[in-house]
């Protein structure tokens, strides 16, 4: 069955980096688009950022532009997103998703890697 | 961007209630709808596709309708695991890809 699990979250002093990664297991992983998607506290889901199935197209929500970089290694079945120059307001869960289909629905999620961005 | 508007932002309904909640794109988006289903704790479930087409393994009292900017989803007999947040999401015109604000339901 199809398992996304995320794992790297934790506390980050503000200015500083962060890591999050999310391994795949139970589907061709070279198939499908991958997004990141968060949630902060109290409030909704928020869309974060996309690749593409081969890594060569990304694109990123505004509040993250120029900050936030997506990747993925499809040898190791990994996503990846490297958070840099971390602010307060990007203290949420941080999910993945598999995008999936033409109207690229999000059909798999993992369970969540929290993030807090505090001094 | 496209702005997703879900109404109401709670709601309160007792299990066996028939239950719409809607949800308003800022300009059109065709069929490019698509419902989820949020526990605390949990990953976002995928409920509805495409606007109507309900994903495997979910259950038939989920129904999803609309094209255009306006669309419902909408639980005939609400169960207890039901009580839940439900968010829309617009994939037509992206990047970004937004969702709505959110629909809590909540036991009455």
């Amino acid at each position: 069955q199809v398992q996304l699990v995320e794992s790297g979250g934790g506390v980050a002093q503000p200015g500083r980096s962060l890591r999050l990664s999310c391994e795949a297991s139970g589907f061709t992983f070279s198939g499908n688009a991958m997004h990141w998607v968060r949630q902060a506290p109290g409030k909704g889901l928020e869309w974060v950022a996309v690749i593409s199935n081969d890594g060569s197209r990304q694109h990123y929500a505004d509040s993250v532009k120029g900050r936030f970089t997506i990747s993925r290694d499809n040898s190791r079945n990994t996503l990846y997103v490297e958070m840099s120059s971390l602010r307060a307001e990007d203290t949420a869960v941080y999910y993945c998703a598999r995008g999936s289909g033409s109207y690229d629905y999000f059909d798999h999620w993992g369970q969540g890697s929290p993030v807090t961005v505090s001094s | 961007d496209i702005q997703m508007t879900q109404s109401p932002s709670s709601l309160s309904a007792s299990v066996g209630d028939r239950v719409t909640i809607t949800c308003r794109a800022s300009q059109t988006i065709s069929n490019y709808l698509n419902w989820y289903q949020h526990k605390p704790g949990t990953a976002p479930k995928l409920l509805i596709f495409a606007a109507s087409n309900l994903q495997t393994g979910v259950p038939s009292r989920f129904s999803g309708s609309g094209s255009g900017t306006d669309f419902t989803l909408t639980i005939s007999s609400l169960q207890p695991e039901d009580f839940a947040t439900y968010y829309c999401q617009q994939t037509y015109i992206t990047p970004p890809i937004t969702f709505g604000q959110g629909t809590r339901l909540e036991i009455k």
